[in-house]
């Protein structure tokens, strides 16, 4: 089954303690994003990658770091998290085939973290 | 500054009253215009790419639709199983490079039986 997944679902942790969030999708594709979603803000792009080693900031990078050392997998870092980082998000590939890279783009299930 | 722009916000009809989502966005150029459907809890689903002004796509229910400046996402006789979020999404074309993704806050549908 085609799909994107995400670890952990669900996370709570403290001001400044280093923590990661994998993504993996099996599918293949070129093209990976990371989104934080928030009441009224929508979906923001956090980075995207367009390949191996091949990575981008999105609207609102600062705070956080990623890392595209295989094709499939995609983990977001955040070194030091802070409060106004508590929120759902959500991991998503895309083949990149059409005009367009983010053509049938898939979402992961989403990571709820809260930081205290 | 690019932007996207959904209304109504929040949209309640009654299963077989058509209606239709509004998208506005102001880019540079558009590389692709994206819909997707949002159900509590989870991702957000893909369901159309449009990337030209009179470009259509359908599918079931819904029907998408491009012009220069917006997008409508139409919703023929719909069911309650069609409530949810409804996001849309655009990517500037900008000097044929790959370039970020910018969503709009989303119309909330609810379907009433």
């Amino acid at each position: 089954e085609a799909q994107v997944t995400q670890n952990p679902r669900y996370l709570i942790t403290v001001t400044g303690k280093k923590l990661t969030v994998t993504c993996s999708q099996n599918m293949n594709h070129e093209y990976m994003s990371w989104y934080r979603q928030d009441p009224g803000l929508g979906l923001r792009q956090i980075y995207y990658s367009m390949n191996v080693e091949v990575t981008d900031k999105g609207d609102v990078p600062e705070g956080y770091k990623v890392s595209r050392k295989e094709k499939r997998n995609f983990p977001l870092i955040l070194e030091s998290p802070s409060p106004n980082q508590t929120s759902l998000y959500f991991c998503a590939s895309s083949s990149g085939a059409g005009p367009s890279s983010y053509n049938e783009q898939f979402f992961g299930p989403g990571t709820r973290l809260t930081v205290l | 500054e690019d932007q996207v722009t959904q209304s109504p916000e929040a949209l309640r009809l009654q299963e077989g009253e058509s209606s239709s989502l509004n998208c506005s966005y102001t880019v540079s150029g558009l590389r692709g215009l994206f819909w997707y459907r949002q159900d509590p809890g989870k991702g957000p689903e893909f369901l159309f790419t449009l990337y030209s002004a009179g470009e259509e796509k359908e599918k079931e229910r819904l029907k998408a639709t491009l012009t220069k400046k917006e997008s409508f996402l139409h919703i023929t006789a719909p069911k309650p199983e069609d409530s949810a979020t409804y996001l849309c999404a655009v990517q500037e074309n900008y000097g044929g490079a790959t370039n970020k993704l910018i969503f709009g806050t989303g119309t909330l549908l609810a379907v009433q039986p």
